[in-house]
């Protein structure tokens, strides 16, 4: 079946070191979406990705799309400990939305 | 802020109790699911619906129940809850329209003892 695969499942940084995680996909994606998650919170929605190679950035986090709309990156600069959370990425398939098994990420001072 | 309410926000029970976990919300959305996830493991989708009177299994097989009657409210039950129903379950909600971008709640954490 479908699946998005997201690495690395965990990742420790320093804060201030940058961080990436990354998501492919078997399948081509009418677009992707990317949440965060607070330790003992909810998913939050972050951005929406659409078009193929596209680049949008929030502040210090910089989301992009494949030029195939298979894979999909979030990078974050210069970390800060309020980064601290599992971040999903969510590949739209037709009517599906699958969610990525996650990355969480934890930063120290 | 997110309009989409869970209750209860926790939940210890006894094995066999039936329960059942509510979800409303105030945006009028169209579709809604219910997934499940352990302490900081994946989200697992166990059920949807796009719409009154339309419920639909997820990926990851369940023994919960849900009902859609009304557009803003998609309970789950448990009929006999067990020990390997501990979780935490999140509602959430999109519109039917457009881009399949989700609200979620802030989630029910079941404990069964």
């Amino acid at each position: 079946g479908q699946q998005v695969m997201q690495i690395p499942q965990y990742q420790h940084v320093q804060e201030g070191e940058d961080f990436t995680t990354y998501c492919n996909s078997s399948t081509t994606l009418s677009n992707i979406q990317w949440y965060k998650q607070r330790p003992g919170g909810h998913p939050v929605f972050l951005i929406q990705l659409v078009k193929s190679g596209e680049v949008k950035k929030q502040k210090r986090l910089t989301f992009q799309f494949g030029e195939a709309k298979k894979n999909s990156s979030l990078h974050i600069t210069a970390t800060q400990t309020t980064d601290v959370g599992t971040y999903f990425c969510a590949g739209q398939a037709g009517t599906a939305l699958i969610f990525g098994k996650g990355t969480t990420l934890s930063v120290s001072s | 802020e997110a309009d989409i309410y869970q209750t209860p926000r926790y939940l210890v029970i006894g094995t066999g109790k039936k329960i059942t976990l509510e979800c409303s919300q105030t945006m009028g959305h169209d579709k809604m699911y219910w997934y499940q996830q352990d302490p900081g493991m994946e989200l697992h989708l166990i059920h949807y619906s796009y719409g009154v009177n339309s419920t639909e299994k997820g990926d990851l097989s369940s023994e919960s129940t849900v009902s859609r009657i009304r557009t803003e409210h998609f309970p789950l039950t448990l009929e006999s809850a067990r020990p390997s129903h501990t979780s935490q379950y999140l509602c959430a909600s999109s519109h039917r329209a457009g881009a399949n971008v989700l609200t979620f709640g802030a989630g029910s954490r079941l404990t069964v003892l």
